[in-house]
């Protein structure tokens, strides 16, 4: 079945950039999500690329889509202590009417 | 807008009692609807879907169950909770099965 992994922890330093790492296995997926979820809440989406794309930008937030390796990241400008929370990356492929999910990167932004 | 509504945001019941989460969502109609649950560990793992009133497809065989009685309304349920029902429960939706999901706050569970 599909399959998505991502790095469980990642700190960095408030003012630097973030980026978090994503990998999946099925070829098919069409579409990918970024979602961020902080302390007790839902999860909110921050962001989606269709797998015809390699970039997509949204403000302070890249994405970049390596579909030959089936890699997917998000690049954090600036990040602020607000970013802190774990961020999960999803995927949908066409057949499937669901998200699979990873299971999420705890983003710690150090003053 | 759309907005979805889940409650209640936290619930501790003991064993063997029932359970009744409910999820609604605004400003959309025909919705796709789900419920998750996410563990301790974090891992979200999909428990039900509907594509319409009255159908319901179970991704895991489990001791809850779900129902869909009107079309922006859906109901996570169980008639004797274990202890391994403890966790946080996610309703989402989504216009197509094709496209991004929308969250609702989550409800803690915890099973005493």
């Amino acid at each position: 079945g599909e399959d998505v992994e991502q790095s469980l922890f990642l700190s960095v330093r408030e003012g630097d950039s973030s980026v978090i790492n994503c990998t999946y296995t099925d070829s098919s997926s069409t579409y990918l999500y970024w979602y961020k979820q902080e302390p007790g809440a839902g999860l909110q989406l921050l962001t989606y690329i269709f797998s015809n794309m390699d970039m997509k930008q949204d403000q302070r937030l890249t994405v970049l889509l390596n579909k030959k390796d089936k890699h997917l990241s998000l690049r954090i400008a600036d990040t602020q202590t607000g970013d802190s929370a774990i961020y999960f990356c999803a995927e949908k492929s066409g057949s499937a009417r669901q998200l699979t999910f990873g299971s999420g990167t705890q983003l710690t932004v150090l003053p | 807008s759309q907005t979805i509504h889940q409650w209640p945001a936290t619930l501790v019941q003991p064993v063997g009692s029932p359970l009744s989460l409910e999820c609604t969502v605004e400003g959309t109609s025909n919705p796709n609807l789900y419920w998750y649950r996410q563990a301790a560990g974090r891992g979200l793992q999909l428990l039900f879907y509907s594509v319409g009133i009255g159908q319901i497809s179970s991704e895991v065989p489990q001791n809850l169950s779900a129902s869909r009685p009107q079309d922006r309304q859906f109901i996570l349920s169980s008639k004797k909770l274990l202890l391994s029902d403890s966790g946080f429960y996610l309703c989402a939706w989504s216009v197509t099965e094709y496209t991004e999901a929308f969250f609702g706050q989550g409800t803690r569970l915890t099973v005493v």
